[in-house]
């Protein structure tokens, strides 16, 4: 069964710190893999990849995939308080489902 | 609003009750998806639809679930007979394949939260 697992569950840092959240799968017919930001409501999307060893960047986020490995990570730089929040990882396959992981919940104090 | 929209957005049930939750896609989205989620853990996909056709239901969590979109545009979800362990926050969410026909991102509503008593 597909499945994604992230790593860590939880996460407290100080303004200015930089984070790696982690995440592995393991799927069937790997389609893409993409990164969801989550507060108090619905996911926002943030990154989808596809091909591994592209970086793709969007301000002080980053992430990169690689298939090979079947990992993919997720980068924060300056952290600010505004950066809490759950991080989701979703995997899907061809038969367009997608799998989703159980978050990293980062907490970025003053 | 352009965004992906759900009604209502809150719903309090005694246990045996039926409940039907609404979501409205994105307009020009042809690919809407139902998830639920509780406490702590990442969404899970229900089913999903291309335009009117329900293209995976085996997700569906028993047989008192259903969902319908009969024209293509708005999705129902409906359970029977709710349950206490059916409270959670039910989310829908759409995506249009990109250019290339493979790959599309999700955008999510804002969810309807329930709770069976």
């Amino acid at each position: 069964e597909d499945k994604v697992v992230q790593s860590p569950l939880s996460l407290v840092v100080h303004e200015g710190d930089t984070v790696t959240l982690n995440c592995s799968y393991e799927v069937t017919n790997f389609r893409s893999l993409l990164w969801y930001k989550q507060e108090k409501k619905a996911p926002t999307f943030l990154f989808m990849l596809t091909s591994s060893g592209i970086e793709k960047k969007s301000g002080r986020l980053s992430s990169i995939l690689d298939k090979k490995e079947l990992f993919s990570i997720l980068n924060i730089t300056a952290t600010q308080t505004g950066d809490s929040a759950v991080y989701l990882c979703a995997v899907e396959n061809y038969g367009q489902n997608f799998v989703f992981g159980p978050g990293t919940r980062l907490s970025v104090l003053p | 609003d352009t965004g992906v929209s759900q009604d209502p957005r809150h719903k309090i049930t005694k246990r045996g009750q039926n409940v039907t939750f609404r979501c409205d896609p994105i307009s020009e989205h042809n690919r809407l998806y139902w998830y639920r989620q509780t406490l702590g853990q990442g969404p899970e996909f229900l089913t999903y639809f291309q335009n009117e056709a329900q293209l995976e239901k085996s997700r569906l969590l028993s047989d008192r679930f259903s969902a319908e979109r009969p024209k293509g545009s708005f999705s129902t979800l409906e359970i029977q007979r709710t349950e206490q362990g059916d409270s959670a926050m039910y989310l829908c969410a759409s995506s249009q394949p990109r250019t290339s026909g493979l790959y599309n991102e999700q955008f999510f509503g804002p969810g309807t939260r329930l709770t069976v008593l």
